[in-house]
């Protein structure tokens, strides 16, 4: 069973629109948790950690449930600029980089 | 923000030849830089970890004959790509972070390496 699991997509959703990704990870002694976005042939940046007490950054919401190892990332009002693909993203171990990284969910937003 | 740097970008050459590609953290320093390499349609897989003035730490499978690094600094890690084949083809992308190791790290532009 692979570390980090996300659906591939794609996801083709109209420009306003509210999407959601979902991730799960295997280790239930996984320390902190990231969603990175990644656009084509680009290097992943830190879109926003993601808290046990869930948190908002703006149109994005990310939510942490460490009793089913589950992640989601909720995108609202969705614009072009969001199309791209987001890495859920896990860390094992404190003080170390054990980052364990999805194979992605690649988002549309259609005009 | 914190910056890392990476160079070149886009690397195309004959097999056999050795690439070297520099990172380098612009506005902090750091002592642990940690380098990946991500096929088509794949996760980012980390290769190795370095770490300024000792030995790197190379994940398992990963040869450390092939993929020598050095990071003889707070501020500059490389990674060099020895007698490249084309299966060595793939986007290399380091990453680095001011505040530790388990903290959100931040990534090069990365470097696309093509070997003909």
């Amino acid at each position: 069973r692979k570390e980090v699991e996300q659906d591939p997509g794609p996801f083709n959703v109209p420009e306003g629109a509210t999407v959601a990704f979902n991730c799960t990870y295997s280790n239930s002694a996984s320390q902190s948790f990231f969603w990175y976005r990644q656009d084509c042939r680009k290097e992943p940046k830190l879109l926003m950690s993601v808290y046990s007490s869930g948190n908002e950054d703006g149109r994005f919401t990310a939510q942490l449930n460490r009793a089913s190892q589950y992640i989601s990332l909720l995108i609202r009002d969705s614009k072009l600029s969001d199309s791209a693909t987001y890495l859920c993203v896990v860390n094992r171990q404190t003080g170390a980089n054990n980052l364990f990284f999805g194979t992605g969910t690649r988002l549309t937003v259609i005009p | 923000g914190a910056v890392v740097s990476q160079h070149p970008s886009r690397v195309i050459c004959k097999s056999g030849t050795s690439v070297k590609i520099e990172c380098r953290s612009l506005d902090f320093q750091a002592t642990t830089m940690f380098w990946y390499r991500q096929f088509p349609k794949q996760s980012l897989m980390l290769m190795a970890t370095s770490n300024e003035g000792s030995k790197a730490t190379y994940e398992q499978g990963v040869e450390k004959d092939k993929f020598l690094i050095n990071h003889a600094s707070l501020t500059l890690s490389t990674l060099t790509v020895t007698s490249a084949h084309p299966e060595d083809s793939s986007f290399y992308i380091c990453s680095a972070s001011p505040g530790g190791s388990n903290q959100p790290q931040h990534f090069g532009d990365g470097t696309r390496l093509s070997i003909l």
